[in-house]
C-alpha cells in the first residue's frame, strides 16, 4: 500500500513565524502535490512538483514556496506565516500517466495564532 | 477553463433509503476521480471512471460516468450511517502526464437512524 506520511497532525505557530510542513511518500511516485482544504472551499492546489527540483505553482501559491530534494520528500514553506493561512494541509502523491489517484496523507491542521 | 460541480453540497437521508450525488464538469476530461473523506480524516479514493457509460460498485456504492453529458453520478442504495462522510469528484485535465485534478466541492452525507 502507498504511504504518505506528514510529519504534524496538528501544529500551531504564530503571525510572522516561517513554516515547514513535510511530506514524505514511499512509492517512488514522481507527482507530488499539496492542497489546503477549507469549509466551504473544497481542496484548493498549493503547488506541485512532477520531478525532483520540478514544481509549478498551483491556484493559490500565493504566502507559499516548496521544495523537493529527493523524490520521496515534498516540503512546503511559509515563508511568514498569516491568521488567514489557519488550515488544514494535505499532501498527495501519485506515479506519471496511468489511472492510479492521488495518495492522501493524514493531513496537518495548522494554526496562526 | 475546467470547472466541477457538485450537488447537493449536503444530504441529509435515512438508513434504507436511495440516493444520487451529481457531478458536472464544464469541458472534455478523460478520468473521473470519486473520493471519500471521513470526519477530521484524509481522502479515500473510491472509484476512478475512464469511459463514456461506465460503471463501477463497491458495496452501497455505485458510480457511473456519461461523457458525452459530462456527468458522473454517485449512488447509493440503502444507506447505512457507516456512509456517512463527504464525497469529492475531482477530474482531471488533459495535460500530459503531469496531470492535476479539479475538484468539486465535495457531498457532505449524513445517513440517519
Amino acid at each position: 500500500d502507498v504511504k504518505v506520511t506528514q510529519s504534524s497532525r496538528y501544529l500551531v505557530k504564530r503571525t510572522g513565524e516561517k513554516v515547514f510542513l513535510e511530506c514524505v511518500q514511499d512509492m517512488d511516485h514522481e507527482n507530488m502535490f499539496w492542497y489546503r482544504q477549507d469549509p466551504g472551499l473544497g481542496l484548493r492546489l498549493i503547488y506541485f512538483s512532477y520531478d525532483v527540483k520540478m514544481k509549478e505553482k498551483g491556484d493559490i501559491p500565493e504566502g507559499y514556496s516548496v521544495s523537493r530534494e529527493k523524490k520521496e520528500r515534498f516540503s512546503l514553506i511559509l515563508e511568514s506565516a498569516s491568521t488567514n493561512q489557519t488550515s488544514m494541509y494535505l499532501c498527495a502523491s501519485r506515479t506519471t500517466g496511468g489511472i492510479q489517484p492521488q495518495h492522501f496523507g493524514d493531513g496537518t491542521r495548522l494554526s496562526i495564532l | 477553463e475546467l470547472k466541477v460541480e457538485q450537488n447537493p453540497l449536503f444530504l441529509s437521508m435515512q438508513e434504507g433509503k436511495n440516493y444520487t450525488i451529481y457531478c458536472n464538469y464544464s469541458t472534455t476530461s478523460d478520468r473521473l476521480y470519486w473520493y471519500r473523506q471521513d470526519p477530521g480524516k484524509s481522502l479515500e479514493s473510491l472509484f476512478v471512471l475512464l469511459s463514456n457509460g461506465a460503471v463501477k460498485q463497491e458495496g452501497r456504492l455505485m458510480a457511473s460516468l456519461d461523457t458525452k453529458a459530462r456527468l458522473s453520478t454517485l449512488h447509493i442504495t440503502a444507506a447505512v450511517h457507516d456512509l456517512s462522510a463527504t464525497y469529492f469528484c475531482a477530474v482531471t485535465t488533459n495535460a500530459g502526464n503531469n496531470r492535476k485534478l479539479i475538484w468539486g466541492l465535495g457531498t457532505s452525507l449524513a445517513v440517519n437512524p
